[in-house]
């Protein structure tokens, strides 16, 4: 099926540095969404984007929805100890459609 | 609480055996799905349903069956036909099948 491209693979940063990671597709998406996942639990919906252009905010995290709509772009500011985990960029090409989910962008913090 | 619950949190099964994994949501929410995290991979969708008593085969179907009886409630079956069955298995729900989906906690499957 269908894959994202998500990158990068991993980050190692650290803490207090911001934190920039992406999703390209060959398609034009209408739903992006970010999820966070900790270690052995099931992922967090961090962010929903429904609109080409749109900007949308959680605390520290920043997330957008590129203007081609072929990609999005999720932003950490002061990065802490407790962002550590593996990030998920997931896109629908329709209403209706299934979720197509990136490879995940692993991210450790060192305090 | 509302939420999505997946038990057990871990299960260990003898090559050859079918199991069934749990999957409840008090969301009121419509769809349900259940997906396959494989290490250093994405999601792979497994089954989704849309409503009660009906669901559709996602993109590794096979080795995998599934039921829909109440709204709350999707188990998954990994029968012995599936070639490689350990993994981390996830359950999610939406509203419909057009919005944001919801995860549990995840079952970790040991077959030996």
């Amino acid at each position: 099926g269908q894959q994202l491209n998500q990158s990068p693979q991993s980050m190692f940063i650290q803490e207090g540095e911001d934190v920039s990671m992406n999703c390209t597709s060959s398609s034009i998406f209408n739903t992006w969404l970010w999820y966070k996942q900790d270690p052995g639990e099931g992922p967090v919906l961090l962010i929903a984007l429904y609109k080409a252009g749109e900007l949308t905010s959680n605390g520290r995290l920043t997330a957008q929805f590129g203007i081609t709509r072929k990609d999005s772009f999720l932003n950490i500011s002061a990065s802490i100890p407790s962002d550590v985990g593996i990030y998920f960029c997931a896109g629908r090409r329709n209403q209706g459609g299934k979720l197509i989910f990136g490879q995940g962008t692993e991210l450790s913090v060192k305090p | 609480d509302g939420g999505i619950t997946q038990s057990p949190k871990y299960l260990f099964r003898k090559e050859g055996q079918n199991v069934t994994l749990s999957c409840e949501q008090n969301l009121n929410h419509d769809a349900m799905y259940w997906y396959r995290q494989d290490p250093g991979q994405g999601l792979r969708l497994i089954y989704y349903s849309q409503i009660v008593n009906d669901f559709q085969k996602g993109d590794i179907a096979e080795g995998y069956s599934v039921s829909r009886e109440k709204k709350e409630s999707f188990p998954l079956t990994v029968t012995s036909a599936q070639k490689n069955p350990t993994a981390f298995y996830l359950c999610a729900s939406s509203r419909d099948t057009g919005y944001e989906q919801y995860f549990g906690p995840g079952t970790r499957l040991t077959v030996t």
